[in-house]
């Protein structure tokens, strides 16, 4: 059974940078084609997709995001990682890392989310 | 503001049926599979429905999905206290370039 596993810091200081690991069980990271996602949700609020990365090390990240993100893979760890820069409270938010069924998107593996705040 | 646009709450009484809509335009929408997740009250997402239709082993079919044109519609039948949830529909943008979400739906079941 596929398991996905953030991990993290869960206070992070305005303008450092906050960096997050997801760490996948059960199965192999190279073993399939999708691209492995960071979605994020603030609290109260909606979804919001930050990036994504196959195996490959191929990457898509969302526009408004990403001159702040920077997502890389480690397939002998099993893990895929999230760093984003020059964080502000707009910042905090329930971080996850998912899998998608398809391509890129319809993501139907979830970790659990891991709560990241930004404050001094 | 979300590229996809979804009405911020429905409701109705159990056992009946409800729809969500979720807007979008040519380079989302009208060009992409739409899928669907739920989201229970401090719970990660799951998902319901992915390419417009198909629902993932385990998701009862009290739960439909279709597109038409730049839209896309989520319905749910036979309405139980424990769908009170919220929900996303997503696809990929082709302009953007990026997953979008739309800004999520809640559901109460009255």
């Amino acid at each position: 059974q596929l398991q996905l596993q953030e991990s993290g810091p869960g206070l992070v200081k305005p303008s450092e940078t906050l960096s997050l690991t997801c760490t996948v069980s059960g199965g192999s990271i190279s073993g399939s084609s999708p691209y492995w996602g960071w979605i994020r949700q603030p609290p109260g609020k909606g979804l919001e997709w930050i990036a994504s990365i196959h195996y490959s090390a191929s990457t898509y990240q969302n526009p408004s995001l990403q001159s702040r993100v920077t997502i890389s893979v480690d397939t002998s760890r099993n893990q895929f990682s999230l760093k984003l820069s020059s964080v502000t409270a707009a910042d905090t938010a329930v971080y996850y890392c998912a899998r998608p069924r398809g391509i890129i998107d319809a993501f139907d593996m979830w970790g659990q989310g891991t709560m990241v705040t930004v404050s001094s | 503001q979300s590229v996809l646009t979804q009405p911020p709450s429905v409701s109705a009484a159990p056992g009946q049926k409800v729809t969500i809509s979720c807007s979008g335009s040519s380079p989302n929408i009208g060009n992409s599979y739409v899928s669907w997740f739920q989201q229970l009250p401090g719970k990660a997402p799951k998902l319901l429905i992915y390419e417009n239709t198909k629902r993932p082993s385990g998701i009862p079919d009290r739960f439909s999905g279709s597109k038409s044109g730049t839209s896309a519609t989520l319905g749910i039948t036979g309405l139980q206290t424990g769908d009170e949830a919220d929900y996303y529909c997503a696809t990929w943008d082709s302009s953007l370039i990026a997953v979008v979400f739309g800004g999520g739906t809640n559901l109460t079941v009255l």
